[in-house]
């Protein structure tokens, strides 16, 4: 069985300041990693996924994520934060060679908030 | 990147009636497509697994007679919600997979809000 854990409900940063927001998860075997935000009503964006090579990865609107494989992480990043990246944003893994029909786990969501 | 729609984007009916909420991708052959359903505040809960000319695969604790998906072509997959309750109000929302490799990531529609008075 697969599972994602974003352990914080909600994250306050000032704007200009950087931002993380957590994740943790449970693979059998190798990880496919995503990142995805959400707006009010609206469906999800995609900003980054991990599939081999360089730990740190590099997605959408200056958002960055690091693979800590011994730590089974995947926190998402970003320098310098803007108040137009207050969403909600969603951890999610894949085993990446299950075969058939493999199915993302999302995690339950971290709600960010950046202050102005 | 890949486009995937989902229409309509929200729909108001009564208790009783059915309501369709078609997924369709724009630029791609999308071999599986998913439905999920979010609640307000919570994460995206799987519902079905559909691949094209298939019968869809359904969660456990999903009402397969209730919840009923077809996908019937490469890229239009289509949710029935049959006999609408109040209970069944929330946001529907369909993603699309070019293949079954590892390789494929999923895209997403941009949802569906359903209300049922």
């Amino acid at each position: 069985a697969q599972s994602v854990a974003q352990p914080e409900d909600q994250v306050n940063v000032a704007e200009g300041n950087p931002l993380t927001v957590k994740c943790t998860y449970s693979v059998s075997g190798n990880p496919y990693l995503f990142w995805y935000v959400q707006y009010p009503n609206r469906g999800l964006q995609f900003l980054l996924k991990y599939i081999t090579g360089d730990n740190l990865v590099k997605g959408s609107y200056g958002f960055e994520a690091e693979f800590n494989k011994s730590q089974t992480s995947f926190h998402l990043k970003k320098p310098s934060a803007l108040v137009s990246d207050s969403a909600l944003y969603f951890c999610a893994v894949r085993d990446l060679w299950s075969g058939g029909y493999q199915k993302v786990t999302f995690g339950t969501g971290t709600k960010l908030q950046v202050i102005p | 990147g890949a486009v995937v729609s989902q229409h309509p984007s929200w729909v108001i009916c009564k208790s009783g009636t059915s309501v369709k909420i078609e997924c369709r991708s724009l630029d791609f052959q999308a071999t599986t497509m998913f439905w999920y359903r979010q609640f307000p505040k919570q994460s995206l809960m799987l519902m079905a697994t559909s691949n094209e000319g298939s019968k869809a695969t359904y969660e456990q604790g999903v009402e397969k007679d209730k919840f009923l998906i077809n996908h019937a072509s490469l890229t239009l997959s289509t949710l029935t919600v049959t006999s609408a309750h109040p209970e069944d109000s929330s946001f529907y929302i369909c993603s699309a997979r070019e293949g079954q490799g590892a390789p494929y990531e999923q895209y997403f529609g941009p949802g569906t809000r359903l209300t049922v008075t």
